[in-house]
């Protein structure tokens, strides 16, 4: 079952230029938490928002999260090319168990 | 730093072949989980461990199973390997309540 959907699937940007990647989602939840994913690698934890939250700072990332539409977003400011990433939210299931499920994630590219 | 360690990057087997995927991690985390990731479709939940011996269904079991005999070692096995599980396995744990998930850095398992 697929609860988050990234949009847009993929996003080519130039260095310098802000990166934002939306994901929506189907149930209620207690917490949503972004992931990179380098080409062929393992995926990292980036931020992780809680469902009381609406925004939340780490770096050059900020997330928002907006309940009420079943959304959030996530923006990277001034990218560099070292960000070029495939990007996932993933979340839980309010009142389930500790699985998390992820979207299929949205493939940034910055070009240098 | 936590540490999940996948015994095999790369593996190539036979159909009908048993073929085991190994997976360790070095923070005794609780949960462990596999996930299957192909192109398109994100990453799918093959199957999910609380505990020692504990285990949970995910989205896609079926041709799989699981053995977790000790906390920090959760294997993933295929009874008899098909061309439709070429893809890459990815191995990853959390702590209990802890939300964000640790990962290996995956297994491209290619059945021929």
């Amino acid at each position: 079952s697929q609860q988050g959907e990234e949009d847009p699937q993929a996003l080519s940007i130039q260095e310098g230029e802000n990166a934002t990647m939306n994901c929506s989602y189907k149930t209620s939840i207690n917490n949503l938490q972004w992931y990179r994913q380098n080409s062929g690698r393992g995926l990292v934890h980036l931020i992780l928002i809680r469902s009381n939250e609406r925004e939340k700072h780490s770096g050059r990332l900020r997330v928002t999260l907006d309940t009420s539409k079943k959304s959030s977003s996530l923006l990277i400011t001034a990218s560099r090319a070292a960000d070029t990433a495939s990007y996932f939210c993933a979340t839980d299931i309010e009142g389930g168990s500790e699985k998390l499920v992820f979207g299929k994630g949205t493939k940034l590219t910055v070009n240098p | 730093d936590v540490k999940v360690t996948q015994s095999s990057r790369y593996l190539v087997k036979r159909t009908g072949e048993k073929v085991f995927l190994e997976c360790v991690q070095d923070m005794d985390h609780e949960n462990m989980f596999w996930y299957r990731q192909d192109p398109g479709l994100g990453l799918r939940l093959i199957y999910f461990s609380y505990d020692v011996k504990m285990k949970e269904k995910g989205d896609i079991p079926e041709g799989y199973s699981v053995s977790r005999e000790k906390k920090e070692r959760f294997s993933l096995i295929l009874e008899s390997a098909s061309t439709n599980q070429t893809s890459m396995y990815l191995c990853a744990s959390s702590q209990m309540g802890g939300y964000t998930i640790y990962f290996g850095e995956g297994s491209w398992l290619t059945v021929v």
